[in-house]
């Protein structure tokens, strides 16, 4: 299994520009979930999803927007970058609906000039 | 807000010495996580304590509940340079769906 994948690794945008930041997992996990990492921080939680079709917000969603039409994708979307969206985000899966153990992708580092 | 409140939020030791981080949180939990990250890596987790446990090992690992306290602590024993990383808490917020991960304990294993 390749576990939690995430590409790309690295991205530099123009404030402004949008994109879509890719995670999928093979392990036919229910829940799915994007954090957000700043220098010297621990994670922030933008977006979960307990399931094909459920979404729901984190602690921070504002500026995102997610989807999960299948099990195995759970793309995260920048709808108007901005130079506070520069940051390292980690997508993470987990078995059961709740918050068991946690599986992180390694991570996408978002510039955005 | 953070949940999770690591101490300290650095730590240097020697290799063979004994490290010890502590945790607190604000709210009742189901559950206590602690993982590591590897500096540019994505976070492994280390182990899970549920609210109605005081305490789990696991290798060199022993980790701690005090829910009176609302605190955990993580105990790493005859540490290795590979030990060398940050090290995170992570709680639910009782509804089992949010996690919310602490700050940190960045830890420095001296050879």
């Amino acid at each position: 299994n390749a576990g939690v994948t995430q590409t790309p690794k690295f991205q530099v945008l123009k404030t402004g520009q949008s994109m879509t930041l890719q995670c999928a997992q093979d392990m036919n996990h229910e829940y799915m979930s994007w954090y957000r990492q700043d220098p010297g921080m621990g994670l922030r939680l933008i977006h979960y999803s307990v399931g094909a079709g459920i979404t729901d917000q984190g602690e921070v969603p504002n500026g995102y927007n997610v989807s999960r039409s299948t099990t195995e994708d759970f793309p995260l979307r920048l709808l108007s970058a901005a130079p506070s969206q520069t940051s390292v985000y980690f997508c993470a899966s987990s078995r059961s609906y709740n918050t068991d153990t946690q599986y992180f992708g390694p991570g996408t580092r978002l510039t955005v000039l | 807000s953070q949940q999770g409140e690591e101490d300290p939020q650095a730590l240097s030791i020697q290799e063979g010495e004994n490290a010890t981080m502590n945790c607190s949180y604000k709210t009742s939990i189901n559950n206590l996580q602690w993982y590591r990250q590897n500096s540019g890596r994505g976070l492994v987790h280390l182990i899970l304590i549920r609210s109605n446990e005081r305490e789990k090992h696991s290798g060199r690992l022993r980790v701690t509940l005090d829910t009176s306290k609302k605190s955990s602590s993580l105990l790493i024993t005859a540490s290795r340079a590979a030990d060398t990383a940050s090290y995170f808490c992570a709680t639910d917020d009782g509804s089992g769906s949010r996690l919310t991960f602490g700050e940190g304990t960045q830890l420095t294993v001296n050879p």
